[in-house]
């Protein structure tokens, strides 16, 4: 596709329920991330993917949440039993490649997740 | 502390006007510094990428980075309502660790 392309783009869930968070990134870019953001509270580093492996995991904040990547593109954040703080926006991200160099990070629109 | 700092405002000036947003920061493994405009409801997108110290403009912005005071800026000159949006400063150490500030609400009135 022309850009990052996130679903679903807004879901309410009961506290308790288990949520997927879907990405699609550009074709061809190897990394992949995932932002929180809260009001005011900027951009969160959840999880880094460079191909279908998370090097870099330490942003998950714990673990009800977790991420998988297949085939080198699609990737799925799962947040178990949902509280109300888990409420914020989920922004996906993918770059050509996890360099200094060639950091531009192209980002989906997100996932209000709201969680009752 | 965190290790980016960025007032969030909100920001309001007039049509025409110069905005002035800065981020500063307390780790001097940053290497690469980046401003992203985020419009409502939408994703960051990236502004400007520069990685040393002195100006770049593009266009209407100038982005300036002090590495010794460890400060960075964005100016939008003759500023248009269409640049109303979250701001945000994003900093690459050099360990591909990206930070980014908590964002600048600017509203531009026609």
């Amino acid at each position: 596709g022309a850009g990052v392309s996130q679903s679903p783009s807004n879901k309410v869930t009961e506290k308790g329920k288990d949520v997927e968070l879907r990405c699609d990134p550009i074709s061809g870019h190897t990394a992949l991330y995932w932002y929180r953001q809260s009001l005011g509270q900027g951009l969160e580093f959840l999880i880094y993917f460079q191909g279908n492996s998370a090097p870099d995991k330490s942003g998950l904040p714990s673990d009800r949440f977790s991420a998988e990547r297949t085939g080198g593109s699609v990737s799925t954040l799962t947040i178990q039993r949902t509280q109300q703080e888990d409420s914020a926006v989920y922004l996906c991200a993918s770059s050509l490649a996890h360099s200094l160099s060639n950091e531009k990070l192209f980002f989906g629109s997100g996932t209000q997740l709201s969680v009752l | 502390q965190k290790e980016v700092e960025q007032d969030p405002g909100p920001l309001s000036v007039p049509e025409g006007a110069i905005v002035s947003l800065n981020c500063t920061y307390s780790n001097s493994a940053f290497q690469y510094f980046m401003w992203y405009r985020q419009y409502s409801r939408k994703g960051p997108e990236l502004l400007m990428y520069t990685y040393s110290s002195g100006n770049k403009e593009d266009g209407r912005f100038t982005a300036q980075v002090d590495k010794s005071s460890k400060y960075i800026s964005l100016f939008i000159r003759d500023s248009q309502p269409s640049d109303s949006a979250t701001y945000l400063c994003a900093l690459i150490s050099n360990d591909y660790k990206l930070s980014f500030g908590a964002g600048t609400t600017v509203t531009v009135r026609a």
